[in-house]
This record gives structure tokens, sequence and C-alpha cells, in this order.
């Protein structure tokens, strides 16, 4: 059974660096095909894809965030990790972590509410 | 950037009646390669459909996709009090990834 859960601050100020780490089981990062991608959505709005991780190491940010977005895997820990810089009050919103093996997300974390505000 | 367009924005529906929500893309999915999502209030989303009509294990056959190019189609045959939720669709045929913005199935 794949699970995938999201941790990280649920509050952070205007211009600092949000960290999100997605910790998962049932699957290994290692596996030819298999990537993690983090999604995240604002209160009451649409999905918005952000970036995706896979197995060899590729990584594909949105192109209007990639600027300040990085992508990260530790294999070891089952783990991947997602930092955005220079936070805004537009980025309040609930970020997922989710498994992909084709492109589509399944399964995806519970997610995570980051709120920015001063 | 495929930008995907869904409607209608919301669909005022009664337990037993078919849904049938649209999904369009500004350019054509390759390979269809586009997956539908059902999302309820305070929870992740669930992944229905990949492939434009094959269905994710344990979704009941209520739910079946159709589609290919531009115009895609998930139709959920009978609604139960359960299907009502938001539905995004998704593509992933080409970079960046992108997300419909959602139809609400509501009872009426």
């Amino acid at each position: 059974q794949i699970t995938l859960k999201e941790s990280g601050p649920t509050l952070v100020k205007p211009t600092q660096t949000l960290t999100l780490t997605c910790t998962f089981s049932g699957f290994s990062l290692n596996t030819s095909g298999v990537g993690v991608g983090w999604i995240r959505q604002p209160p009451g709005k649409a999905l918005e894809w952000l970036a995706l991780i896979y197995w060899d190491d590729d990584k594909r940010y949105s192109p209007s965030l990639k600027s300040r977005l990085t992508i990260t895997k530790d294999t070891s820990k089952n783990q991947v990790v997602l930092t955005m810089t220079n936070m805004d009050p537009v980025d309040t919103a609930t970020h997922y972590c989710g498994h992909t093996s084709n492109g589509w997300f399944d399964p995806w974390g519970q997610g995570t509410l980051v709120t920015v505000s001063s | 950037e495929i930008v995907l367009t869904q409607s209608p924005g919301t669909l005022s529906l009664s337990p037993g009646e078919r849904a049938t929500l649209s999904c369009r893309a500004s350019q054509s999915v390759s390979s269809s390669y586009l997956a539908w999502y059902q999302q309820k209030p305070g929870q992740a989303p669930r992944l229905l459909i990949s492939g434009a009509s094959s269905r994710a294990t344990g979704i009941p056959d209520r739910f079946s996709g159709s589609g290919s190019g531009t115009d895609f189609t998930l139709t959920i045959s009978r609604l139960e009090p359960e299907d009502f939720a938001v539905y995004y669709c998704q593509q992933y045929g080409s970079s960046p990834l992108t997300f419909g913005q959602g139809t609400k199935v509501e009872i009426k």
C-alpha cells in the first residue's frame, strides 16, 4: 500500500522560504519510472501543479514558478523536499504530494495548509 | 502550455440522475493522456480515470471516461449520494502538467 504524508510549517512570513517534506512508503524512488510530484490548492480554488521529480533525478517545474522552486529527493529516507522562495500571501494554499508512474497522481497525501502572513 | 477548460462550472442534479462533465483542451492532448479526479471537502483528490477512459482500482463502473484530442468527458451514469463533489481533469501528455478549474456536482 502506497502512502504519502506532507509536513512543514503551517505559517510563514512574506519573503521567507518555505520547505515542505513528503515522506512516503510502499514504493521506492529507485524504481524506474516512479516519481513524486507537488500540487497546491489555494482555499476554494483549483489545483495547480508545482514540481515533479523522477527516479533518475529528472526534475520538472511549473514554468510560472520555476525560479522560486527546488525539488530534491532522499531515497534513503523515502522523502522528497520542495522549497519555495520569496513567499507571498497569494501563495497561501494546501500543498499535496502525490505518487506518479505515468503522469497522473495516485495516491495523494492528505495535504498540508500553509498560510503566508506577517 | 495546454489550458484545460471544464464545463459546466456547477452541475445541479438529483441522486439517480446522469452527470456529464466536459474537459476541453486548448490543444490536442497526446495519446489521450488525460486523468480525472474527485475531491470531496477537506479531502485530497482521488484518481478516478487515467488514459481518458481507464478506471482506477476500486472505482465503481458508474464512472466512465471518454474522448480524445481536445474533447474529453466524464460520465457518472447514476449519481449516488457520495458522488456529490468537485471533479478535476488533468493532462499529462506534455509539460507543464495542467489541471482544469473543476466542476462541482451538487445536489439539486
